[in-house]
């Protein structure tokens, strides 16, 4: 069974400051790790992914994230925080493709806030 | 850049009614989705849809719900007598190849029973 657990349901940073959004994963295969952002009233948008390539991983909107295996964490980063970065954040994690875990398992998120 | 797209964004339905959800995938992907999120929760896995079939369901997915995909470009979710814990936010989502890429969502449809 795949899980992830997201270390705090609140998070809030001021503008400028780092940004670090925990995640820790669980997963019986070699997992695919992914975080998501949702803004106010809109659905889902990719952030960045980890596929078992690099291990730092950059995605959108300056974000970033280390696969560390030892540690089961894929934490999120940002150096400089931004007001509109303020959302919800979701970690997720499948299973390789063509496993039976291949489906994208969600966190339970946490909500960014940035102070000005 | 290519969407999914679900309509209606917002449906209000009174309990026992059987209500349909609708979602255009991204034209070339070949794995369709179906999650919610309730208000304030995570979001959770409903139901997956390959080669005109389902190949995984969750607990959640139980004989009220249905997907199909009735023509080459819209995929439904339909809940054939809504109860009140229906209540959610439904997301649509399709993928070219599995879970490698990630999914691409829709912007919801948020369903509220009364």
């Amino acid at each position: 069974a795949q899980s992830v657990t997201q270390l705090g349901s609140h998070v809030s940073v001021s503008e400028g400051a780092l940004v670090l959004l925990r995640c820790n994963y669980s997963s019986s295969v070699p997992p695919y790790l992914f975080w998501y952002v949702q803004y106010p009233n809109q659905g889902l948008q990719l952030l960045l992914k980890y596929t078992s390539a690099a291990t730092l991983v950059k995605g959108i909107n300056g974000f970033e994230a280390e696969f560390k295996k030892s540690e089961t964490s894929f934490h999120l980063t940002k150096p400089s925080a931004h007001m509109s970065d303020a959302a919800e954040y979701f970690c997720a994690v499948s299973g390789l493709w063509g496993s039976s875990a291949s489906k994208i398992i969600f966190g339970s998120g946490t909500r960014l806030s940035i102070r000005p | 850049e290519p969407e999914v797209t679900q309509t209606p964004s917002h449906q209000v339905t009174q309990m026992g009614q059987e209500v349909i959800l609708r979602c255009v995938p991204i034209s070339n992907h070949l794995y369709f989705y179906w999650y919610r999120q309730i208000l304030g929760q995570k979001v959770e896995f409903l139901v997956s849809f390959y080669n005109n079939e389902i190949s995984e369901k969750s607990e959640i997915f139980d004989d009220q719900f249905s997907v199909e995909r009735p023509d080459g470009s819209n995929f439904t979710l339909k809940i054939r007598s809504t109860k009140l814990e229906d209540s959610a936010m439904y997301f649509c989502a399709s993928s070219e190849v599995s879970t490698y890429y990630g999914y691409t969502f829709g912007s919801g449809t948020r369903l509220t029973v009364v």
